[in-house]
């Protein structure tokens, strides 16, 4: 399998902090790509980063990855209250007609006002 | 951003009875969706691929008896939870790729939280 594996599984910390959460997997892939959950609703797709990139930015959120160790990481700067929410990263294969998104089990991040 | 519908948001049945979650991407075309079960404080596990036009494909350990799913459509996939028992009580969701596109990024509806009595 190459579910991805978050670390930590939960996170809490104060409103102005960096959060950063971590994903390790096993096989190669296409892309990673991480989401967001809140509490009961439907998952937010947040950013790709592709397996030739090491490093993306979009607004506050800073993802990189390391192919040679298979993982990658996901920077929240200035963390907000809203923030607090669920966040998985999955890991697209896809070829030979085959797609596979495989989520990780995720890192809870609360963010203490 | 790609939008998906998923109806409905919650129900809650008698063991025994039939249920059907609907899930409709509203301003796209998806070939291909994907259906989710989520136990609490848990990841997505991914139950089938629903491909239009053509039998879902099932992953390993999901009975396609029990959860019969239906992609008649290129913008409508539902999933029928067949004589429900409090077992199958969860939060379920879908989820859709956009046709044409090859990143792979998926678009989720905002699930369905099936309770059985």
């Amino acid at each position: 399998s190459q579910q991805g594996e978050e670390d930590p599984q939960a996170l809490s910390i104060q409103e102005g902090e960096n959060a950063t959460m971590n994903c390790s997997y096993k096989t190669s892939i296409n892309n990673l790509q991480w989401y967001r959950q809140n509490s009961g609703r439907g998952l937010v797709h947040l950013i790709l980063i592709r397996s030739n990139e090491r490093e993306k930015h979009s607004g506050r959120l800073r993802v990189t990855l390391d192919t040679s160790k298979k993982s990658s990481s996901l920077l929240i700067t200035a963390s907000r209250a809203a923030d607090t929410a669920s966040y998985f990263c999955a890991t697209l294969y896809s070829g030979a007609g085959s797609y596979q998104l495989t989520f990780g089990k995720g890192t809870k991040l609360s963010v203490i006002p | 951003g790609a939008v998906v519908s998923q109806h409905p948001s919650r129900v809650i049945c008698k063991s025994g009875t039939s249920v059907k979650i609907e899930c409709r991407s509203l301003d796209f075309q998806a070939t291909t969706m994907f259906w989710y079960r989520q136990f609490p404080k848990k990841s997505l596990m991914l139950m089938a691929t629903s491909n239009e036009g053509s039998k879902a494909t099932y992953e390993q350990g999901v009975e396609k008896d029990k959860f019969l799913i239906n992609h008649a459509s290129l913008t409508l996939s539902t999933l029928t939870v067949t004589s429900a028992h409090p077992e199958d009580s969860s939060f379920y969701i879908c989820s859709a790729r956009v046709q044409g596109v090859s990143t792979g990024e998926l678009f989720f509806g905002e699930g369905s939280r099936l309770t059985v009595l």
